[in-house]
């Protein structure tokens, strides 16, 4: 498809286990963003990739998340010994990255994670 | 602080009515780019504009309007004539000039459209 993707559209775990969640972002879209959509905290950004450059980390919550994006394209979002308190809906979103910041985010349908 | 605000946690309206959604803001940085998207009940956040803190020219697409004050530091926007298709979450966002890339967004207005 035309738009971006991300797998699994749902994710159930028991507390304490890891989870690996996927974005596969539109194609030639070089920059990525990772989101976090709970109730009690609202949309919240958790991380940004662009081209080669460090990730902005700024919003991951804690060291148990962590995300890696291979070969400038799909990325990877990790949750290491999953709390009750992680279940939310991950959003994958990307952007074209050439207008240096600013630019429109396009959403993925994102991973419902429930955390049990 | 640099926040965005929408007050009205949830609006129910007739169809063909007409509704406008709030969104106000506070940042001390003179540029920066305004946002509104749509989430239906699917959850896809769906985008439906981008206004940059330079350009306050109002905007028309349709059914929908913007309208960007930047005196009061609003960016509200308007369903004409709403349709059940309407219904959904709205959310308005922003990106600031000292935050790279990353959109704050408020806590959403969920819009229900009834017959």
């Amino acid at each position: 498809g035309a738009g971006v993707s991300q797998s699994p559209s749902n994710k159930v775990t028991e507390k304490g286990k890891d989870v690996e969640l996927r974005c596969d972002p539109i194609s030639g879209h070089t920059a990525l963003y990772w989101y976090r959509q709970s109730l009690g905290q609202g949309l919240e950004f958790l991380i940004y990739f662009q081209g080669n450059s460090a990730p902005d980390k700024s919003g991951l919550p804690s060291d148990r998340f962590s995300a890696e994006r291979t070969g400038g394209s799909v990325s990877t979002l990790t949750i290491q010994r999953t709390q009750q308190e992680d279940s939310a809906v991950y959003l994958c979103a990307s952007s074209l990255g050439r207008e240096g910041w600013g630019e429109t985010q396009y959403f993925g349908p994102g991973t419902r994670l429930l955390v049990l | 602080a640099q926040k965005v605000t929408q007050a009205q946690t949830e609006i129910s309206v007739v169809e063909k009515e007409d509704v406008t959604l709030d969104c106000v803001y506070e940042t001390r940085d003179t540029t920066y780019y305004l946002f509104w998207y749509k989430q239906p009940p699917s959850g896809e956040l769906v985008f439906l504009i981008r206004r940059n803190s330079f350009d306050e020219q109002n905007e028309i697409s349709g059914r929908y309007s913007w309208n960007f004050q930047k005196s009061t530091s609003s960016f509200n926007f308007t369903i004409t004539a709403s349709q059940v298709v309407d219904s959904a979450v709205y959310f308005c966002a922003l990106i600031w000039a000292g935050t790279a890339s990353k959109l704050t967004f408020g806590t959403g207005t969920r819009l229900q459209v009834t017959l």
